[in-house]
């Protein structure tokens, strides 16, 4: 059964960059049949899409993070990363990575557990 | 930018049938996705393709979409279905949730 697992910093400064890391484990990453994704909820609120990645490193991003979002592929780790540069407050959120199955239309299928992230000095 | 638009809260007495809309500009010409998420826990899937039913989800969770709206139906509500609910669709390559919708069964 596949899993996912984020990990990473729980708390980060303003102006710094976030980053996280997912490990798929129970099967693989290189699987064309997968986008990897990651999404995020600060407390209290609902889901926001950040930005996908393919195997082949074709990525897309929500526009409205677009310039401090980046999404990395490592399939020998079997890993995904996300960055995200110049955090606020604002970036205080649970982070979720998950699999989008690709079929007749995109499914985010599997989720990870989730990771909190605080921003604050 | 692609907007979803769910109402913040819908109540529902056990045993009678939920309905939680989600609004988008021609969303029918797209596939709409549900997902729980039940307090402290990640979402999950339990519709998708706008009326399918991934395995291990019961039956009495269902849906529509046409026009600007979907909908998901949950008959027969139980008191385990009290969660929020999102919608979810994309626009081009850009995934875009609903801003969720809290179910209380009551």
């Amino acid at each position: 059964q596949v899993r996912l697992q984020e990990s990473g910093p729980g708390l980060v400064k303003p102006s710094q960059t976030l980053s996280l890391t997912c490990t798929v484990s129970g099967g693989s990453i290189n699987s064309g049949t997968y986008y990897w994704s990651w999404i995020r909820q600060p407390a209290g609120k609902g889901l926001e899409w950040i930005g996908r990645i393919y195997t082949s490193g074709s990525t897309n991003y929500n526009p409205s993070l677009k310039s401090r979002v980046t999404i990395s592929v490592d399939t020998s780790k079997s890993q995904f990363s996300l960055n995200l540069s110049s955090v606020t407050a604002a970036d205080t959120a649970v982070y979720y990575c998950a699999r989008i199955m690709a079929g007749t239309s995109l499914v985010f299928d599997i989720w990870g557990q989730g990771t909190m992230v605080t921003v604050s000095s | 930018s692609y907007e979803l638009t769910q109402p913040p809260s819908v109540s529902v007495s056990p045993g009678q049938t939920a309905s939680i809309i989600c609004s988008g500009d021609k969303l029918g010409n797209k596939y709409a996705c549900w997902y729980q998420q039940r307090p402290g826990q990640s979402p999950v899937l339990v519709i998708y393709q706008d009326n399918k039913r991934p395995s291990g989800i019961p039956e009495r969770f269902s849906g529509s979409n046409s026009g600007n709206t979907a909908t998901l139906t949950i008959s027969g509500t139980q008191a385990m279905d009290e969660a929020d609910y999102y919608c979810q669709a994309w626009d081009s390559s850009t995934g875009v949730f609903g801003g969720g919708t809290k179910l209380t069964v009551l």
